[in-house]
């Protein structure tokens, strides 16, 4: 069965540095999206991506972190400067488009990278 | 978004039946009902998704009443691996819809 891949599965960064995580979505998949958890907290969504656009963010998504898709296969989200609270693992999503009547295809992630800044 | 109420834990033991009721009182006409699984450090894994009445895959069962105020997933013959999150979530189905996840039902199966 296909799988969205996330590398690495883990990152550590000092605070203030960027970086850069990385996704494959599965290959027929149209819609994109990013998702965060802090440890023993609930999954918080970041940023849906289509068309090459972003579609919707959240309030988290701010200046500090764009995303990009570089290639056909590639999906990323940057940190530009690291703070502590960034720390948490991120979980990539993708999504088949959307055809027919019962269009109702769910969402699929990956397995996340954990991200611990010091 | 429906905002959706389930238990915060639940025990059971291997080879029993579990149910895990979501409570979705405001739910949409359009929204659909989407139960995910976590693993700790995995991500979310989909599971099985319903409108209405009963619906059946490999893993679980839905059930939704006719008035879908509430959803019960329904895992037969629970093994120590179904320990885990488990998640309802209610939303339309649309291309760029975000998933709003709350804190789940933490589920122990024990032997």
């Amino acid at each position: 069965e296909p799988e969205v891949t996330q590398t690495p599965s883990h990152q550590v960064t000092q605070m203030g540095q960027e970086v850069i995580l990385r996704c494959v979505p599965i290959s027929n998949h149209l819609y994109f999206y990013w998702y965060r958890q802090i440890l023993g907290q609930k999954v918080e969504f970041l940023v849906s991506f289509y068309n090459n656009e972003i579609s919707e963010k959240s309030e988290i998504f701010d200046d500090q972190f764009s995303v990009e898709r570089p290639d056909g296969s590639n999906f990323t989200l940057k940190i530009r400067s690291t703070k502590l609270e960034d720390s948490a693992m991120y979980f990539c999503a993708s999504k088949p488009r959307l055809t027919g009547v019962a269009s109702n295809q769910p969402q699929h992630f990956g397995d996340g990278t954990r991200l611990s800044i010091l | 978004l429906a905002k959706t109420t389930q238990p915060i834990s639940m025990d059971s033991y291997e080879g029993q039946e579990v149910n895990i009721t979501c409570s979705h009182n405001n739910i949409a006409t359009n929204d659909y009902i989407t139960w995910y699984q976590q693993f700790p450090s995995q991500g979310p894994r989909f599971i099985i998704q319903g409108y209405k009445t009963k619906v059946t895959n490999e893993v679980a069962s839905l059930f939704i009443p006719a008035d879908r105020k509430s959803s019960t997933l329904s895992l037969p013959r629970v093994s120590l691996s179904d320990t885990a999150v488990y998640y309802c979530l209610v939303g339309e189905n649309n291309a760029g819809n975000m998933l709003t996840f709350g804190g789940g039902t933490r589920l122990m199966v024990k032997p």
